[in-house]
């Protein structure tokens, strides 16, 4: 069974700290991993990832995906209080193209 | 970009009544769309896949006379909430891959829709 573990589940900072947010997987057929961004509703897209070891880079946030120890990790750098939210790492499977979530991240930006 | 309409945005309904949730695709042309649930503090779960010309697929656990998927057309699936209890509130949304512009474009998720069943 294809599954998503994100750690840590919860992280309080403070506004300018750096944070690495954890994802690893178990899937039968790996075609992507996504990492998106959830606020009060639904979740935005950052990235999606499907080599590894090529670093993606978006402002302060940055991914990378490492397919031989079947992680990725999530950083955001200098971070602010509108960080603050819910960071979902998901995996596609290549051949349902289903996406199977992690538990989530909530991340907790204080001034 | 590929933009993905969910509706309506939120419902209040009694218990014992139905509720119909539409997810549109506005520019492209979905064969495919998911339906995910989520529950406060819990992650997306997966409920069903909606096919285009033919059943759903459903995941385990999920019940397809409770929960029934309509996917007429390549820009509209509808999922249907029957006699729906207290337990059925949830936050519920939608999802659909763009793939016949590009093959590897990521999931793009309606605005989900906020059942609340009284």
């Amino acid at each position: 069974e294809d599954k998503v573990v994100q750690s840590p589940l919860s992280l309080v900072v403070h506004e300018g700290d750096t944070v690495t947010l954890n994802c690893s997987y178990e899937v039968t057929n790996f075609r992507s991993l996504l990492w998106y961004k959830q606020e009060k509703k639904a979740p935005t897209f950052l990235f999606m990832l499907t080599s590894s070891g090529i670093e993606k880079k978006s402002g302060r946030l940055s991914s990378i995906l490492d397919k031989k120890e079947l992680f990725s990790i999530l950083n955001i750098t200098a971070t602010q209080t509108g960080d603050s939210a819910i960071y979902l790492c998901a995996v596609e499977d290549g051949g349902s193209e289903k996406l199977v979530f992690g538990k989530g991240t909530k991340l907790t930006v204080n001034p | 970009g590929a933009v993905v309409s969910q509706h309506p945005s939120w419902v209040i309904c009694k218990s014992g009544t139905s509720v119909k949730i539409e997810c549109r695709s506005l520019d492209f042309q979905a064969t495919t769309m998911f339906w995910y649930r989520q529950f406060p503090k819990q992650s997306l779960m997966l409920m069903a896949t909606s096919n285009e010309g033919s059943k759903a697929t459903y995941e385990q656990g999920v019940e397809k006379d409770k929960f029934l998927i309509n996917h007429a057309s390549l820009t509209l699936s509808t999922l249907t909430v029957t006699s729906a209890h207290p337990e059925d509130s949830s936050f519920y949304i939608c999802s659909a891959p763009d793939r016949l512009s590009s093959y590897n474009s990521p999931l793009h998720f309606g605005n989900g829709t906020r059942l609340t069943v009284t």
